[in-house]
């Protein structure tokens, strides 16, 4: 299947500070990548997607100003969380689907980062 | 308006016995509809998709889930447990092209 890596795998920041997420699509292009929070023991909530060339669209309840999304080509997409809070510790998932797969097809995942602000 | 229920929040199983993992869902068109399994600090794996095709699903590791859609629900099953199954297992409808939701996810555990 298609790849989606994500990086950093993991990261510890101080409070106050921004933290930049990576996601890629390697062996395809993404018009659209997912942006998903997931909190200890609970299910993946989805907070954006992200759109090649244009403005992400964000979920009811997620900060535009707190969560910054760039889909600046077509196999890359960053969330930064700015100004992080140790609220903000979570889980961050990415997903792409391979629009070359056809209509409806699976969504890949990235591995997720596990941000933790101190 | 599409939503998905997983019934069991944990689920506990002996080796080698079988596996049913309970999903609910919701929808107001023909859904597609997925099982994902998540091992611990990692990303999620695909476990089968359903799609409009055969209601049986196969998937991979001998998961398997059918779709009934007078019962609104897509039940993973797999026959004999192995440790190596321990996770959590999500299942998600998504009714456009893109837009994934996911139930509240299953924690499986296989005792010894």
């Amino acid at each position: 299947g298609a790849v989606v890596s994500q990086h950093p795998s993991w990261v510890i920041c101080k409070s106050g500070t921004s933290v930049k997420i990576e996601c890629r699509s390697l062996d395809f292009q993404a018009t659209t990548m997912f942006w998903y929070r997931q909190f200890p023991k609970q299910s993946l909530m989805l907070m954006a997607t992200s759109n090649e060339g244009s403005k992400a669209t964000y979920e009811q309840g997620v900060e535009k100003d707190k969560f910054l999304i760039n889909h600046a080509s077509l196999t890359l997409s960053t969330l930064t969380v700015t100004s992080a809070h140790p609220e903000d510790s979570s889980f961050y998932i990415c997903s792409a689907r391979d629009p070359g797969q056809g209509a409806v097809t699976e969504a890949f995942f990235g591995q997720g980062t596990r941000l933790t602000v101190v | 308006a599409q939503s998905v229920t997983q019934l069991d929040s944990h689920v506990s199983v002996s080796e080698g016995t079988p596996v049913l993992l309970r999903c609910n869902y919701s929808s107001s068109y023909s859904p597609s509809l997925f099982w994902y399994v998540q091992h611990p600090n990692k990303g999620l794996q695909l476990l089968l998709k359903y799609t409009s095709a055969a209601t049986l699903v196969k998937g991979i590791n001998g998961f398997e889930a059918e779709f009934k859609k007078s019962e609104t629900s897509f039940h993973l099953t797999k026959p004999s447990a192995h440790m190596s199954d321990a996770a959590e297992y999500f299942c998600v409808v998504s009714e456009g092209t893109y837009k994934y939701i996911f139930g509240t996810g299953t924690r499986l555990k296989v005792l010894a």
